[in-house]
């Protein structure tokens, strides 16, 4: 089975301009996450959608990053405009249902570099 | 407020060697706790998951332990290997609502020497 896609897997932007991530999740998984892992961090959730539905976008900081998952299948993550702490690892997993007791596959991420 | 916390923040042992980590945690309610292992430039990967109900759990060489009484966890790994050298980070899933909260550790960053 394919595991998680990203892209890029690298990228490399000045404060202020606009970046944008794409996940392809786990053929069938319903549930997609988007995680922010700072260096030396644990990942910390972004946004979570259930198919095409967010169910938890709590800590995504709504001024600057947005987040669609058409079709409940693929999903992209974008940040405008781009600040120095946004400089991180995003990484996208899936679960096949709501992920409490069931496993989450995660993608290799995207490292972000903010200048 | 809900909290994980793993020790020790790194570690660094000779190739052949058992280790344990730790991991403390103060999420509540409580469904289920996991332990993931990161490479460096890759997403972490499951290496255990625990219910309540399970204190011990074996994947090869690692073996996970959970006491949900006291709220601790630890991560044993037997005769180390170069490639265990990881960051291993401990993730706690509440039950407060049908779609769970994780919590995740910082991790602890495991080097293996030859």
């Amino acid at each position: 089975e394919a595991g998680v896609a990203q892209s890029p897997r690298y990228k490399i932007i000045e404060k202020r301009q606009s970046v944008a991530f794409w996940c392809n999740p786990i053929s069938g998984h319903a549930t997609l996450y988007w995680y922010q892992q700072i260096l030396g961090q644990g990942p910390k959730l972004l946004i979570q959608f259930q198919n095409n539905g967010v169910v938890d976008d709590s800590q995504l900081p709504k001024d600057r990053f947005s987040a669609e998952r058409l079709k409940g299948v693929d999903s992209t993550l974008k940040i405008q405009p781009a600040k120095l702490e946004d400089s991180a690892v995003y990484l996208c997993a899936s679960s096949p249902t709501d992920g409490v007791g069931y496993e989450q596959y995660f993608g290799p991420g995207t490292r972000l570099t903010v200048t | 407020k809900n909290q994980v916390e793993q020790s020790p923040q790194s570690l660094i042992i000779l190739e052949g060697k058992n280790c344990t980590l730790q991991c403390n945690y103060t999420v509540s309610p409580f469904s289920n706790l996991r332990w993931y292992k990161q490479d460096t430039g890759r997403g972490p990967v499951s290496l255990t998951i625990m219910t309540f109900s399970e204190n011990t759990k074996s994947n090869g060489r690692y073996t996970a332990t959970l006491d949900a009484d006291t709220k601790q966890s630890s991560l044993h790994i037997t005769a180390s290997q170069l490639s265990d050298s990881a960051s291993y980070i401990c993730v706690v899933s509440d039950r407060g609502s049908t779609l769970g909260r994780l919590y995740f550790g910082r991790g602890t960053q495991l080097t293996v020497w030859p």
